[in-house]
């Protein structure tokens, strides 16, 4: 199993640019969720999933835009970015609630964004 | 509220414990995780805690739950260099899908 990756590893952008975040699993996970990481704030939830076709937002859901058309991608698009978004993005999977290893969230290696 | 707070740095020295410490506000939390993050890398479950438990020993992590100060700690043995990261404390609540996380406490180890 590849497990969370994400794609691309590191990006910059201008101000006003759109671009989307990937992220994909391969353990039939049905938990997906989007992070982003600041410094001294920890990770901030942006949005998460349940399952395919389901999303709800997180912490910090503006700016940010997500679906879920299938169990195994999960994306993240920004529609006009900011230099305020400019983080390290984690997206991680888990199984659902009830179901083995339900309590062990996997991490991708990340995404580094850069908005100048 | 959904706060879960973390002292943001630790120093210790090579061969003594480590001892991270962590508050949460939710009292129906019911799991409390701690995850380990390496530069340049994603976070990697160390251990976590059911509600009903008071304390957790796996190697030299053991895990201290105070349900009703509503405090968590980490204590990791025989701290080596290999230690240094950050450390995230996490919640997440009956059913709930969505993990909270703390801000991290990084770990440092002086020889």
């Amino acid at each position: 199993n590849a497990g969370v990756t994400q794609t691309p590893k590191f990006q910059v952008l201008k101000t006003g640019q759109s671009m989307t975040l990937q992220c994909a699993q391969d353990m039939n996970h049905e938990y997906m969720s989007w992070y982003r990481q600041d410094p001294g704030m920890g990770l901030r939830l942006i949005h998460y999933s349940v399952g395919a076709g389901i999303t709800d937002q997180g912490e910090v859901p503006n700016g940010y835009n997500v679906s879920r058309s299938t169990t195994e991608d999960f994306p993240l698009r920004l529609l006009s970015a900011a230099p305020s978004q400019t983080s390290v993005y984690f997206c991680a999977s888990s199984p659902a609630h009830g179901t083995s290893g339900y309590n062990e969230q996997f991490f991708g290696p990340g995404t580094r964004l850069t908005v100048l | 509220g959904e706060d879960v707070e973390q002292s943001l740095f630790l120093s210790v020295r090579e061969g003594d414990s480590s001892v991270i410490n962590c508050t949460y506000t939710d009292s129906s939390s019911t799991y409390l995780y701690w995850y380990k993050q390496e530069p340049g890398a994603g976070l990697q479950l160390l251990t976590y805690i059911f509600s009903n438990m008071d304390m957790k020993q796996d190697q030299r992590l053991t895990v201290l739950l105070n349900k009703k100060d509503k405090h968590l700690s980490l204590r990791i043995a025989d701290t080596q260099t290999g230690d240094s990261a950050i450390y995230f404390c996490a919640e997440r609540r009956s059913s709930a899908s969505k993990i909270i996380f703390g801000s991290g406490t990084r770990l440092s180890i002086r020889p």
